[in-house]
């Protein structure tokens, strides 16, 4: 069974430009979550999505989006690169917002330069 | 909203002891309290977690501890083994699932032979 998968792995983007993120949840899982890890703020959450709608957002400017598709699939999208974007953007799936058990992906390390 | 605060932030301990990190949660409504894995280049692994309804839960060699008049839990892992460095997190949630998860600093735990 695969994992949650993210792509790409690595991103170096220049300040001002946008960025697009992608991740595949576990088959079967229609939960997924965003978080951002930085080594001076840790894992903090972004977003969550479920069936396509957002359930729950955490204390991101309105440069960060994300959406869901009927797949499950989501895409997290940050706009008007600054450099302390820098980060590795984690995704995490589950089998609804019910369950308890989240399955990290390997992350996108994004570089701001 | 909630804040976790997670100690130490690193953690040598020689192979066959025993570790203990400890967290102090913010909102008194949270109610699930998860613990991470995170071993380098991965994404966060569930090894172990508790509900506010319960006082210890273990798992061969982790256990974990809430004390929810103290609003602290912690994580106990015994006879330890080089397998076991990583850094490790606590988080908290106010829904019993891992939606929406508010994480620790997180604690380098190093296993010396």
């Amino acid at each position: 069974k695969a994992g949650v998968t993210q792509t790409p792995r690595y991103l170096i983007k220049t300040r001002g430009q946008q960025v697009t993120l992608s991740c595949s949840p576990i088959s079967g899982h229609r939960s997924v979550s965003w978080y951002q890890q930085t080594p001076g703020q840790g894992l903090q959450f972004l977003f969550e999505y479920f069936s396509e709608t957002q359930r729950n957002k955490g204390n991101f400017p309105g440069r960060f989006s994300g959406r869901q598709f009927s797949n499950s699939r989501s895409e997290m999208n940050v706009s008007t690169l600054e450099l302390g974007d820098s980060a590795l953007y984690l995704c995490a799936s589950s089998r609804d917002p019910q369950n308890t058990e989240a399955f990290f992906g390997q992350g996108t390390r994004l570089t701001v330069v | 909203g909630e804040n976790v605060e997670q100690h130490p932030s690193t953690l040598s301990v020689q192979e066959g002891d025993s570790a203990v990190i400890k967290c102090t949660y913010s909102d008194s409504a949270s109610n699930y309290f998860p613990w991470y894995k995170q071993e380098l280049g991965k994404g966060p692994q569930l090894i172990i977690d508790i509900r506010s309804n319960v006082g210890e839960k273990k798992d061969q060699r982790i256990a974990v501890t809430l004390n929810k008049t103290a609003k602290h839990f912690s994580l106990h892992i015994t006879e330890t083994q080089p397998e076991d460095s990583a850094v490790y997190f606590c988080a908290a949630s106010i829904s019993g699932t891992a939606s929406k998860l508010t994480f620790g600093t997180g604690t380098r735990l190093q296993v010396t032979l």
